[in-house]
């Protein structure tokens, strides 16, 4: 139990398009889900905590506008990367955590966003 | 400041031999989670192993085992009987809460089990 998916595993994109990366939790409620960022061989960086039907929590020096993320439903998240620039380019995981997982929380197997 | 760190940015091991990952953490709250993942090359996060902050007993899973020490602030991950499959990274993470929960990640250490 407990799977989250991420879609798509990999995109190319032009710069200036935008990207939109879609996280599910398949067999539960994710009443939180969370969005992180990771550089080649560094940590992950936490980018957004999005709780199901509100406004997502940006973390700081993270550009809202940019970086757009909806939590419409219990078991889908979204980000969009908008106008994407090279500089764009990371690997995003998602990880969701819902009622009935108290402590922990999931992750999707990431995506890896490359802008040309 | 709440924080993670994780001072060994790589690590070796011979096969079937234990080894213990550094962690030490920094937080003002009573009340915390403290975990470890596996990245494996392929880039998903796997958990390993948990132990809150009001646990009395070290938390073991399998051959993963958390060595707590709360007045020291540390929460290292030993590895017993070390496995070519163990290679990988490993980040320590833990959970606060500021408003709302989020998880605060270690810089990683990067483990290699020589056969």
């Amino acid at each position: 139990g407990a799977v989250v998916s991420q879609h798509p595993s990999r995109v190319i994109c032009k710069s200036g398009t935008s990207v939109k990366i879609e996280c599910r939790s398949l067999d539960f409620q994710a009443t939180t889900m969370f969005w992180y960022r990771q550089f080649p061989k560094k940590s992950l960086m936490l980018m957004a905590t999005s709780n199901e039907g509100s406004k997502a929590t940006y973390e700081q020096g993270v550009e809202k506008d940019k970086f757009l993320i909806n939590h419409a439903s219990l078991t889908l998240s979204t980000l969009t990367v908008t106008s994407a620039h090279p500089e764009d380019s990371s690997f995003y995981i998602c990880s969701a955590r819902g009622t009935l997982t108290f402590y922990e929380q999931y992750f999707g197997p990431g995506t890896r966003l490359t802008v040309t | 400041a709440q924080k993670i760190t994780q001072t060994q940015p790589g690590m070796f091991v011979q096969e079937k031999e234990a080894v213990t990952l550094d962690c030490t953490y920094d937080t003002s709250d009573q009340s915390y989670g403290l975990f470890w993942y596996k990245q494996p090359s392929s880039g998903e996060m796997i958990f390993l192993i948990y132990q809150g902050s009001y646990d009395e007993q070290n938390a073991t899973e399998g051959r993963y085992s958390l060595n707590f020490q709360k007045a020291r602030k540390s929460a290292n991950l030993v590895i017993s009987a070390s496995q070519l499959g163990d290679s990988a990274m490993y980040f320590c993470a833990m959970r606060v809460h500021s408003g709302t929960y989020k998880y605060i990640f270690g810089t990683g250490t990067r483990l290699k089990v020589l056969a």
